[in-house]
């Protein structure tokens, strides 16, 4: 079945410090892809998405491209902030079901 | 607007006890599910309605219940609580639940069953 595989955290850094967290799936079909944020004590939000290859989302200064021959929708932030901190979660939804299948998560602590 | 609410914030129940989490949106959303949060294993599907009448098993479904009689409350019933049902309940709803669309959290319910 459909599975999400991301890095295991923590994940600590210094301000201003580049981010990557990688995240690969694995579907069958073609799906959509997202990264969710969870900060302190709240549900999860959307951060950005891209639901075909090559799309690439953005937002906050994250981004994040849907690379279909790796598989992979590894996030980026060039320089992060201590405001940054949160879980963050890497997702598929397959186009053939109605359900959202999410990595593990990924805690990021960013120190001053 | 106030988007996804669920209610209780938090509840301690014992060993045999049942309880109603609610969940209630005011976008119009034909698709609401539950999800439950685990220390290290993501988020997984409980169960998801596509539209009021309409529920379906995600994929840990069982010592749970729902139904969808409005468009705008999906509730979740456990009627036996066990230790194992320990947990951070999450709904979600999203216009009608296709791939591509945003899913809207509500801010979660911290369930710890004794």
């Amino acid at each position: 079945g459909d599975s999400v595989t991301q890095m295991e955290g923590p994940v600590t850094l210094s301000e201003e410090a580049f981010l990557t967290i990688n995240c690969t799936y694995t579907a069958t079909g073609y799906p959509s892809l997202f990264w969710y944020v969870q900060y302190p004590g709240e549900g999860l939000q959307l951060l950005l998405k891209a639901t075909k290859a090559d799309d690439k989302g953005s937002n906050k200064g994250f981004e994040a491209t849907y690379r279909k021959e790796t598989t992979s929708f590894h996030l980026e932030k060039g320089s992060v902030q201590v405001s940054d901190s949160a879980v963050y979660f890497c997702a598929l939804s397959d186009e053939s079901s109605y359900k959202l299948i999410f990595g593990s998560g990924t805690r990021l602590l960013v120190r001053p | 607007n106030a988007g996804v609410t669920q209610t209780p914030k938090f509840q301690v129940l014992k060993t045999g006890q049942s309880m109603t989490l609610q969940c209630a949106q005011d976008m119009n959303h034909e698709y609401m599910s539950w999800y439950r949060q685990d220390p290290g294993m993501g988020l997984r599907l409980i169960h998801y309605s596509v539209g009021a009448g309409i529920t379906d098993q995600g994929e840990v479904p069982n010592g749970y219940n729902v139904s969808r009689s409005t468009t705008e409350d999906f509730p979740l019933r456990l009627l036996s609580a066990a230790p194992s049902q320990t947990s951070v309940y999450f709904c979600a709803s999203s216009y009608t639940g296709l791939a591509q669309e945003t899913q809207y959290f509500g801010p979660g319910t911290r369930l710890l069953v004794l």
